[in-house]
């Protein structure tokens, strides 16, 4: 079985701080992970995933394999990232993904 | 590209009522997908389909049944609601490819309510 464990359902920080929202998983084979985003009244959109190794709108996510977990951080938060995020891992052959519960993150002026 | 449609965007339903929700995707994508959103749920996969005329339960199918007769349209029927269905419904599409998973496209939503 598949599961995807983000510990924190509301994280809030300050404009200009640094972020990281965390992610767990537990999958006995070699997962695919991502990090996915909805602003407010807008629909779910890729943010990033493990295997393309970017960088997208200042966030960074490394996947380890021994501490099983996928976190996203961003060194310097801006309003406009308020969100709610969401880490997504699909694994076997059906490519299905297994949602966390997302993390809605609040950035404050 | 219109990209993942949803119809409709809202709807109140009473206890006992039909009804269908209806997915669309230009994309020629063969993966389709229904979810669910719910608060401190997350996204929970209701059904699935990997091509015309295929698909499969996810995580909570009850309730539930699904219709692939095109590749682009996916539909998602309520034969009778319930409030335990009051949600946010989303709709999703991927393409497909063996080895790897590719990002799937969602649909604005369509906003449920079970009275």
């Amino acid at each position: 079985a598949q599961r995807v464990t983000q510990p924190e359902k509301l994280l809030s920080v300050f404009k200009g701080a640094p972020v990281e929202l965390k992610c767990n998983y537990s999958y006995s084979g070699s997962p695919e992970l991502f990090w996915y985003v909805q602003y407010s009244r807008q629909r779910l959109q890729l943010l990033l995933r493990h295997i393309s190794r970017e960088s997208i709108k200042g966030f960074t996510a490394d996947l380890n394999k021994g501490e099983t977990s996928f976190h996203l951080k961003k060194p310097f938060a801006q309003e406009e990232d308020s969100a709610m995020y969401y880490c997504a891992l699909s694994g076997g052959s059906n490519y299905k993904l297994t949602f966390g519960k997302g993390t809605l993150l609040t950035v404050n002026p | 590209n219109a990209g993942v449609t949803q119809t409709p965007k809202f709807r109140v339903l009473k206890t006992g009522q039909s009804m269908t929700l209806l997915c669309a995707q230009d994309m020629n994508h063969e993966y389709m997908y229904w979810y669910r959103q719910d608060p401190g749920m997350g996204l929970r996969l209701i059904h699935y389909s990997v091509g015309e005329g295929t698909t499969a339960k996810g995580e909570v199918p009850d309730g539930y049944n699904v219709s692939r007769l095109k590749k682009q349209n996916f539909l998602l029927g309520l034969e009778s609601a319930a409030p335990s269905q009051t949600s946010v419904y989303f709709c999703a599409s991927s393409l497909s490819t063996s080895g790897r998973a590719y990002e799937q496209y969602f649909g604005p939503g369509t906003r449920l309510t079970v009275t």
